[in-house]
């Protein structure tokens, strides 16, 4: 089963703000990383974050952390249908120095 | 490279034939994973390999699967007496490694895999 922990679909109406949420193990993961996959596509790295930042701001992108619940979110602001794709939730697990992805969330614009 | 090249790109073989998937990563990363994703489904980790440590083959399904690495450059996975719950797509990734401080994965395009 995955470590990480994702739910599995999202539907959002184009121009609201879509927000993804994941459930990461490892209190000690130094960065933790979102991924998108656009259909037919490999993955790509959308942003990322230090565990010392509880947010990061990227355009239409806000992340957020919550170290003491292990919780990691993804906003997605005035959603486009260009964002319909599966997004990853990743970190690295410390131990052994290997990324542990979730199961991903697929999210889906409808006009 | 300058990004992780996979191949064959798309493979149909017949139910009982062994493939051989190949994987090359991005020059000087010393950590490289491969996943498998079903269609519609998200991704299965199968193995990660780093530096010179023992391989994590814990995702690995049965014993028909086998991954080597030659030092830090080219990968094989191989499935023997493949079976139709067998196709995917294979995903390759590889980053600098965790002693890097971000580890940033790189994926390569995956080869589809049919078992026919």
């Amino acid at each position: 089963g995955e470590d990480v922990e994702q739910s599995l679909f999202l539907s959002v109406r184009e121009g609201d703000s879509s927000v993804i949420n994941c459930t990461y193990t490892d209190s000690s993961s130094t960065y933790l990383y979102w991924y998108k996959q656009e259909p037919g596509a490999g993955l790509q790295l959308l942003t990322y974050i230090f565990s010392n930042m509880d947010m990061k701001q990227d355009q239409r992108l806000t992340v957020l952390l919550n170290k003491k619940d292990k919780h990691l979110s993804l906003r997605i602001a005035d959603t486009q249908t260009g964002d319909s794709a599966i997004y990853f939730c990743a970190e690295i697990i410390r131990y052994d120095y290997k990324l542990s992805f979730g199961a991903g969330t697929t999210v889906t614009v409808r006009a | 490279g300058a990004g992780v090249s996979q191949s064959p790109s798309n493979k149909v073989t017949e139910k009982g034939k062994d493939v051989e998937l190949r994987c090359d990563p991005i020059s000087g990363h010393t950590a490289l994973y491969w996943y498998r994703q079903r269609l519609g489904q998200g991704l299965e980790f199968l193995i990660y390999f780093q530096g010179n440590s023992a391989p994590d083959k814990s995702g690995l399904p049965s014993d028909r699967f086998s991954a080597e690495r030659t030092g830090e450059s080219v990968s094989t996975l191989t499935i023997q007496r493949t079976q139709q719950e067998d196709s995917a797509v294979y995903l390759c990734a590889s980053s600098l490694g965790g002693y890097q401080g971000n580890t940033e994965a790189f994926f390569g395009q995956g080869t589809r895999l049919t078992v026919v």
